[in-house]
């Protein structure tokens, strides 16, 4: 079975500070790896994904993500803080011998102005 | 945007009462999927289809049905609502069981 876990479920940053949101993943196949940001009373956007080939995906608003099979790991990271920042961050996980997706349970990201 | 329109956005109702909340979409994609978010517990599936009159359970399938006799449309049914139906509801599509999915704007439904 996979499953998303997101360490932190509060993470506050200055504006202008490095941003990482972490996210690990437990699958017994190669999984398809998403992140979405969720801003107050909207839907879910993605915001990148990794499926196969290069390691570090790079997404919109300057938001990455580097996928580490060794860690099971696929942390975002934006360099600065931007106050439109601010919202929910969930991380997925699904696999091709599967039919759904499965979310984290959510980091609510908050910039320090 | 993927063309997808929830209805109700917002609803009240009572306890014991059916309810159905409807998504539409306009891109012709083959699965659909309606998650509840509640505060805690991120996004947990509800039901899903990979087609047509085609439906599966997800993760938290009881006291909801579902039905889908269009590719646009996608039905989810609370038979008899209780207040721990209360939630926010999105409607998600997408190409494959692994591609993106794409999510409406979400219903607010209150149990009361």
């Amino acid at each position: 079975a996979q499953s998303v876990t997101q360490l932190g479920s509060h993470v506050s940053v200055s504006e202008g500070a490095l941003v990482l949101l972490r996210c690990n993943y437990s699958s017994s196949v190669p999984p398809y790896l998403f992140w979405y940001v969720q801003y107050p009373n909207q839907g879910l956007q993605l915001l990148l994904k990794y499926t196969t080939g290069a390691t570090l995906v790079k997404g919109i608003n300057g938001f990455e993500a580097e996928f580490k099979k060794s860690e099971t790991s696929f942390h975002l990271t934006k360099p600065s803080a931007h106050m439109s920042d601010a919202a929910e961050y969930f991380c997925a996980v699904s696999v091709s011998s599967g039919n759904q997706f499965y979310f984290g349970t959510g980091t609510s990201l908050t910039v320090i102005p | 945007d993927a063309g997808i329109t929830q209805s109700p956005r917002h609803k009240v109702t009572e306890t014991g009462t059916p309810v159905t909340l409807r998504c539409h979409q306009t891109e012709n994609h083959r699965y659909m999927y309606w998650y509840r978010q509640d505060p805690g517990h991120g996004l947990r599936l509800i039901h899903y289809s990979y087609g047509v009159k085609d439906t599966d359970k997800g993760e938290v399938s009881d006291g909801y049905s579902v039905s889908r006799s269009k590719t646009e449309d996608f039905l989810l049914t609370l038979e008899s609502a209780t207040s721990s139906q209360t939630s926010v509801y999105f409607c998600a599509i997408s190409w494959t069981d692994t591609d993106t999915q794409y999510f409406g704007p979400g219903t607010r439904l209150t149990v009361l």
